[in-house]
């Protein structure tokens, strides 16, 4: 069965720093790939996805992740965090045999300290 | 607002009780997945629809839940005889169909067995 770990469970920035959370999976096929957000009293929103062509995708609000599958993973990444980007993180995977569901990781917590 | 809506937002219910769930999906959408969430956790696919079929159940879907979306519009997921390991959020989320896509989620239903 596929899984997808994320390693960061916590993370603490001061505003300006830089991002990176990461996510591997465990299948060898095709996968779509997800990372969705859930602000504080909010549901689960995406982010950005990536299904096929150019590894490097862009989302929303400044976001970028890298499909490297080399490695099996999909890390996502922001130059500069802003307070507003406190929030909780999922990567999600969808893997050709395992239907439409999706499979997600774990979650990363992100507080940004203003 | 077009968004995927669930009802209710908080359900208390002592152990033993039935309780049921109510999702409606965006109007364009004719897939509908359940999820549950239980606290530091991502979400955990139950069941999902494509119209009225269900097409797949996750092994966490016992025999006490049931899922049901008879003119392939809004969903019920119904649990019977709740025992305190079904205190969750329960997650529904809509697409459309096509060969890429993304699921779009409501804001939950938090349960609490008592």
């Amino acid at each position: 069965a596929q899984s997808v770990s994320q390693h960061n469970h916590h993370v603490i920035l001061s505003e300006a720093a830089s991002l990176e959370l990461g996510c591997n999976y465990s299948y060898g096929g095709t996968v779509n790939l997800f990372w969705y957000v859930q602000y504080p009293g909010q549901h689960l929103q995406l982010l950005l996805k990536y299904f096929s062509g150019d590894p490097l995708v862009k989302g929303i609000k400044g976001f970028e992740a890298e499909f490297i599958k080399s490695k099996f993973s999909f890390n996502l990444r922001k130059p500069s965090v802003q307070w507003s980007d406190t929030a909780e993180y999922f990567c999600a995977v969808n893997a050709g045999n395992a239907g439409n569901m999706l499979t997600f990781g774990g979650g990363t917590r992100l507080m940004v300290k203003p | 607002d077009t968004g995927v809506s669930q009802d209710p937002r908080h359900k208390i219910t002592k152990r033993g009780q039935n309780v049921t769930f109510r999702c409606d999906p965006i109007s364009e959408h004719n897939r509908l997945y359940w999820y549950r969430q239980t606290l530091g956790q991502g979400p955990e696919f139950l069941t999902y629809f494509q119209n009225e079929a269900q097409l797949e159940k996750s092994r966490l879907l016992s025999d006490r839940f049931s899922a049901e979306r008879p003119k392939g519009s809004f969903s019920t997921l119904e649990i019977q005889r709740t025992e305190q390991g079904d205190s969750a959020m329960y997650l529904c989320a809509s697409s459309s169909y096509g060969g890429q896509y993304e699921q779009y989620f409501g804001p939950g239903t938090r349960l609490t067995v008592t």
